[in-house]
């Protein structure tokens, strides 16, 4: 079973530039979660889409970031204009369902830098 | 709110040593508790959960109680190998939506 992908890999801006990150979650996984992990912290939840409708978004900073899946399976998520403090791992995850008792399988990530 | 706290890492033990990482949790509700694993270069995998108090969450050697009177999730192991080197973090899920909240993450380092 192929696993969540994401990419690019790595990527590096100036600050006040964009960039967009692309996750393809799990084959059948209705539910599908941005988190953004800071250097030395944990992730944090930044929006969870069920299908194609959010969720929770309620961490996403929606002046400068936005998500979209508009099909309900991959999904796109944008950083217009990035800050220095954006500078991040981003990871995707999804889930068959999101509820309690089904597991969360991640990506490798999306390391951002911005400079 | 809810929160997850962890002992401050690095941890570095032998091969064969007795592995103890802390969790303490804040939360309303009844949360399910996990614990979750990032080898280097790979991404953050499942290692164990528990969904109610005193639940024993186990796999690989690993094992972790949920303890709702001291709000602790403990991961525990007997007996550490080199290949355990990782990141290792606590997370809670406080609804039905299933979204986590971690931890900061316990850098683990085993030496032959």
């Amino acid at each position: 079973e192929a696993g969540v992908a994401q990419s690019p890999r790595y990527k590096i801006i100036e600050k006040r530039q964009s960039v967009a990150f692309w996750c393809n979650p799990i084959s059948g996984h209705a539910t599908l979660y941005w988190y953004q992990q800071i250097l030395g912290q944990g992730p944090k939840l930044l929006i969870q889409f069920q299908n194609n409708g959010v969720v929770d978004d309620s961490q996403l900073p929606k002046d400068r970031f936005s998500a979209e899946r508009l099909k309900g399976v991959d999904s796109t998520l944008k950083i217009q204009p990035a800050k220095l403090e954006d500078s991040a791992v981003y990871l995707c995850a999804s889930s068959l369902s999101g509820q309690l008792n089904t597991e969360a399988f991640f990506g490798q990530g999306t390391r951002l830098t911005v400079v | 709110g809810n929160s997850v706290t962890q002992m401050e890492g690095p941890v570095t033990l032998s091969e064969e040593a007795f592995l103890t990482i802390n969790c303490t949790y804040t939360a309303t509700g009844y949360p399910s508790l996990f614990w979750y694993v990032q080898y280097p270069g790979e991404g953050l995998q499942l290692l164990l959960k528990a969904t109610k108090a005193d639940d024993k969450g186990s796999n690989k050697g690993f094992e972790a109680t949920y303890r709702k009177e001291t709000t602790s999730f403990h991961l525990e192991k007997g007996s550490v190998q080199v290949s355990d080197s990782a990141v290792y973090f606590c997370a809670l899920s406080p609804g039905s939506q299933g979204n986590l909240i971690f931890g900061k993450g316990t850098k683990l380092s085993v030496k032959p």
